[in-house]
Protein backbone atom coordinates (compact mmCIF):
# COMPACT_ATOMS: atom_id res chain seq x y z
CA UNK A 1 0.00 0.00 0.00
CA UNK A 2 1.23 3.11 -0.62
CA UNK A 3 1.68 6.02 1.72
CA UNK A 4 1.28 9.74 0.80
CA UNK A 5 3.31 12.24 3.32
CA UNK A 6 2.55 15.73 3.16
CA UNK A 7 4.50 18.82 4.60
CA UNK A 8 4.32 21.26 6.43
CA UNK A 9 0.92 19.93 8.43
CA UNK A 10 0.84 23.32 8.71
CA UNK A 11 1.85 26.77 6.29
CA UNK A 12 1.32 30.12 7.63
CA UNK A 13 1.86 32.44 5.23
CA UNK A 14 0.50 35.98 3.91
CA UNK A 15 -1.71 36.59 1.10
CA UNK A 16 0.68 37.54 -1.77
CA UNK A 17 3.03 35.34 -1.10
CA UNK A 18 4.53 31.89 -2.26
CA UNK A 19 3.09 28.31 -1.45
CA UNK A 20 4.78 25.40 -1.86
CA UNK A 21 3.30 22.35 -0.30
CA UNK A 22 5.13 18.84 -0.53
CA UNK A 23 3.67 15.50 -1.35
CA UNK A 24 5.99 12.28 -1.21
CA UNK A 25 5.15 8.86 -1.50
CA UNK A 26 6.44 5.78 -0.12
CA UNK A 27 7.33 4.11 -3.38
CA UNK A 28 7.05 5.43 -6.79
CA UNK A 29 4.02 6.17 -8.59
CA UNK A 30 2.47 7.50 -11.59
CA UNK A 31 2.10 11.03 -12.16
CA UNK A 32 -0.81 10.21 -14.54
CA UNK A 33 -2.50 9.31 -11.42
CA UNK A 34 -1.67 12.28 -8.93
CA UNK A 35 -3.95 14.53 -7.56
CA UNK A 36 -4.55 17.98 -5.36
CA UNK A 37 -7.74 19.01 -4.05
CA UNK A 38 -8.68 21.92 -2.02
CA UNK A 39 -11.14 21.82 0.93
CA UNK A 40 -12.39 24.33 2.89
CA UNK A 41 -14.59 24.43 6.43
CA UNK A 42 -17.71 22.90 5.70
CA UNK A 43 -16.96 22.52 2.19
CA UNK A 44 -16.35 18.95 0.30
CA UNK A 45 -12.76 18.92 -1.42
CA UNK A 46 -12.25 20.33 -4.99
CA UNK A 47 -10.01 19.45 -7.97
CA UNK A 48 -7.29 21.18 -8.62
CA UNK A 49 -4.64 19.58 -10.21
CA UNK A 50 -4.92 16.17 -11.80
CA UNK A 51 -2.06 13.97 -13.69
CA UNK A 52 0.33 15.75 -11.62
CA UNK A 53 0.23 19.48 -13.08
CA UNK A 54 -3.00 19.46 -15.06
CA UNK A 55 -5.05 22.47 -13.94
CA UNK A 56 -9.12 21.04 -13.78
CA UNK A 57 -11.78 23.44 -15.14
CA UNK A 58 -11.59 26.75 -13.54
CA UNK A 59 -8.76 26.70 -11.83
CA UNK A 60 -6.55 29.83 -11.92
CA UNK A 61 -3.68 29.51 -13.44
CA UNK A 62 -1.27 30.53 -10.04
CA UNK A 63 -2.30 26.88 -9.01
CA UNK A 64 0.57 24.58 -10.60
CA UNK A 65 1.56 21.08 -10.32
CA UNK A 66 4.69 18.99 -10.67
CA UNK A 67 6.91 16.42 -9.76
CA UNK A 68 7.59 12.64 -10.40
CA UNK A 69 8.44 9.44 -8.68
CA UNK A 70 7.81 9.89 -5.29
CA UNK A 71 7.94 13.90 -4.81
CA UNK A 72 5.50 15.80 -5.95
CA UNK A 73 4.81 20.15 -5.07
CA UNK A 74 1.61 21.80 -5.51
CA UNK A 75 2.79 25.65 -5.71
CA UNK A 76 0.57 28.73 -5.39
CA UNK A 77 2.33 31.55 -7.01
CA UNK A 78 1.05 34.39 -5.29
CA UNK A 79 -1.98 33.52 -2.28
CA UNK A 80 -5.41 35.10 -2.60
CA UNK A 81 -7.43 35.42 0.73
CA UNK A 82 -9.56 32.61 -0.58
CA UNK A 83 -6.75 30.05 -1.09
CA UNK A 84 -6.36 29.12 2.62
CA UNK A 85 -7.80 26.34 3.06
CA UNK A 86 -6.65 22.24 3.89
CA UNK A 87 -5.07 20.83 0.81
CA UNK A 88 -4.69 17.08 -0.25
CA UNK A 89 -2.78 14.94 -2.51
CA UNK A 90 -4.15 11.68 -3.75
CA UNK A 91 -3.02 8.50 -5.84
CA UNK A 92 -4.95 5.97 -7.78
CA UNK A 93 -4.07 2.92 -8.16
CA UNK A 94 -4.52 -0.16 -7.15
CA UNK A 95 -6.20 1.12 -3.81
CA UNK A 96 -6.83 5.50 -3.66
CA UNK A 97 -4.79 7.00 -0.81
CA UNK A 98 -4.70 10.27 0.11
CA UNK A 99 -2.02 12.51 2.30
CA UNK A 100 -2.94 13.58 5.52
CA UNK A 101 -3.19 17.04 4.38
CA UNK A 102 -1.68 20.54 4.54
CA UNK A 103 -3.45 22.94 6.19
CA UNK A 104 -2.23 26.74 4.56
CA UNK A 105 -3.16 29.50 7.59
CA UNK A 106 -3.09 33.10 7.34
CA UNK A 107 0.49 34.60 8.98
CA UNK B 1 -22.72 19.19 -14.62
CA UNK B 2 -23.64 16.52 -12.66
CA UNK B 3 -24.40 16.78 -9.67
CA UNK B 4 -24.23 14.20 -6.33
CA UNK B 5 -26.75 14.38 -3.32
CA UNK B 6 -25.84 11.84 -0.53
CA UNK B 7 -29.32 10.91 1.94
CA UNK B 8 -29.68 8.96 4.85
CA UNK B 9 -30.02 8.74 8.35
CA UNK B 10 -27.39 11.42 10.64
CA UNK B 11 -27.66 9.66 13.53
CA UNK B 12 -27.41 5.25 14.07
CA UNK B 13 -26.78 3.04 16.87
CA UNK B 14 -23.60 0.71 17.48
CA UNK B 15 -24.24 -2.48 15.77
CA UNK B 16 -26.19 -1.18 13.54
CA UNK B 17 -26.06 -0.75 9.64
CA UNK B 18 -25.68 2.50 7.89
CA UNK B 19 -27.37 2.74 4.67
CA UNK B 20 -26.72 5.98 2.49
CA UNK B 21 -27.84 6.46 -1.09
CA UNK B 22 -26.25 8.96 -3.32
CA UNK B 23 -28.23 10.67 -6.20
CA UNK B 24 -26.69 11.63 -9.09
CA UNK B 25 -28.36 14.46 -11.19
CA UNK B 26 -27.22 15.94 -14.51
CA UNK B 27 -25.22 13.32 -16.34
CA UNK B 28 -26.29 9.16 -16.34
CA UNK B 29 -24.55 7.17 -13.96
CA UNK B 30 -24.24 4.71 -16.67
CA UNK B 31 -21.62 6.52 -18.53
CA UNK B 32 -18.30 4.65 -18.47
CA UNK B 33 -15.60 5.74 -17.33
CA UNK B 34 -16.36 6.57 -14.23
CA UNK B 35 -16.29 4.92 -10.73
CA UNK B 36 -19.11 5.93 -8.10
CA UNK B 37 -17.61 6.08 -4.84
CA UNK B 38 -17.91 6.59 -1.41
CA UNK B 39 -15.33 9.03 0.79
CA UNK B 40 -15.52 9.45 4.53
CA UNK B 41 -13.67 11.98 6.48
CA UNK B 42 -13.45 11.92 10.64
CA UNK B 43 -13.91 14.79 12.19
CA UNK B 44 -10.75 17.13 11.98
CA UNK B 45 -9.06 14.60 9.95
CA UNK B 46 -8.01 13.83 6.50
CA UNK B 47 -9.95 11.59 3.45
CA UNK B 48 -10.56 7.97 3.77
CA UNK B 49 -11.59 6.01 0.40
CA UNK B 50 -14.06 4.09 1.07
CA UNK B 51 -14.58 2.24 -2.29
CA UNK B 52 -16.13 2.46 -5.74
CA UNK B 53 -18.92 0.82 -8.33
CA UNK B 54 -18.61 0.72 -12.25
CA UNK B 55 -21.87 0.93 -13.95
CA UNK B 56 -21.77 -2.98 -14.46
CA UNK B 57 -21.40 -3.35 -11.00
CA UNK B 58 -17.75 -4.00 -10.50
CA UNK B 59 -17.40 -2.98 -7.02
CA UNK B 60 -13.80 -2.62 -5.45
CA UNK B 61 -13.43 -1.68 -1.66
CA UNK B 62 -10.93 -0.86 0.89
CA UNK B 63 -9.21 -3.37 2.58
CA UNK B 64 -9.56 -1.90 5.95
CA UNK B 65 -13.28 -1.63 5.89
CA UNK B 66 -13.54 -4.22 2.76
CA UNK B 67 -15.64 -6.86 5.52
CA UNK B 68 -17.90 -4.66 6.39
CA UNK B 69 -18.81 -2.11 3.51
CA UNK B 70 -21.27 -2.73 -0.09
CA UNK B 71 -22.00 -0.72 -2.53
CA UNK B 72 -24.45 -0.68 -5.14
CA UNK B 73 -25.99 0.72 -8.05
CA UNK B 74 -29.65 1.30 -9.41
CA UNK B 75 -29.01 2.38 -12.79
CA UNK B 76 -32.55 2.93 -13.10
CA UNK B 77 -32.68 5.43 -10.60
CA UNK B 78 -29.75 6.84 -11.24
CA UNK B 79 -28.13 6.02 -7.26
CA UNK B 80 -26.04 4.29 -5.88
CA UNK B 81 -25.96 3.34 -2.43
CA UNK B 82 -23.55 2.53 1.18
CA UNK B 83 -24.17 -0.17 3.46
CA UNK B 84 -21.94 -0.44 6.43
CA UNK B 85 -22.79 -2.74 9.25
CA UNK B 86 -21.19 -3.47 12.60
CA UNK B 87 -20.96 0.46 13.13
CA UNK B 88 -18.85 1.56 16.19
CA UNK B 89 -17.93 5.05 17.60
CA UNK B 90 -14.80 5.17 15.16
CA UNK B 91 -17.41 5.44 12.21
CA UNK B 92 -18.17 8.66 12.84
CA UNK B 93 -17.73 10.54 9.90
CA UNK B 94 -18.97 12.87 7.57
CA UNK B 95 -19.52 10.70 4.58
CA UNK B 96 -19.17 12.15 0.94
CA UNK B 97 -20.44 10.37 -2.77
CA UNK B 98 -18.30 11.30 -5.48
CA UNK B 99 -17.39 10.54 -8.78
CA UNK B 100 -14.21 9.14 -9.69
CA UNK B 101 -12.95 10.27 -13.53
CA UNK B 102 -10.74 7.48 -15.05
CA UNK B 103 -10.41 9.41 -18.23
CA UNK B 104 -11.08 12.99 -17.99
CA UNK B 105 -9.19 13.45 -14.66
CA UNK B 106 -6.78 10.15 -14.51
CA UNK B 107 -8.41 8.51 -11.28
CA UNK B 108 -9.45 11.65 -9.90
CA UNK B 109 -12.42 12.79 -8.10
CA UNK B 110 -14.38 15.87 -10.17
CA UNK B 111 -17.56 15.81 -8.86
CA UNK B 112 -18.89 15.63 -5.30
CA UNK B 113 -21.50 15.39 -2.97
CA UNK B 114 -21.69 18.14 -0.06
CA UNK B 115 -21.26 15.24 2.24
CA UNK B 116 -23.48 14.38 5.23
CA UNK B 117 -22.58 13.75 8.64
CA UNK B 118 -23.16 10.35 10.10
CA UNK B 119 -23.13 9.59 14.07
CA UNK B 120 -22.62 6.58 15.95
CA UNK B 121 -24.05 7.18 18.93
CA UNK B 122 -26.91 5.08 21.73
Amino acid sequence: EIVLTQSPGTLSLSPGERATLSCRASQSVDSNYLTWYQQKPGQAPRLLIYGASSRATGIPDRFSGSGSGTDFTLTISRLEPEDFAVYYCQDYGTLITFGQGTRLEIK
Amino acid sequence: QVQLQESGPGLVKPSQTLSLTCTVSGGSINSGGYYWSWIRQHPGEGLEWIGYIFYSGSTYYNPSLKSRVTISIDTSKNQFSLKLNSLTAADTAVYYCARLSYFDTNGSFDSWGQGTLVTVSS
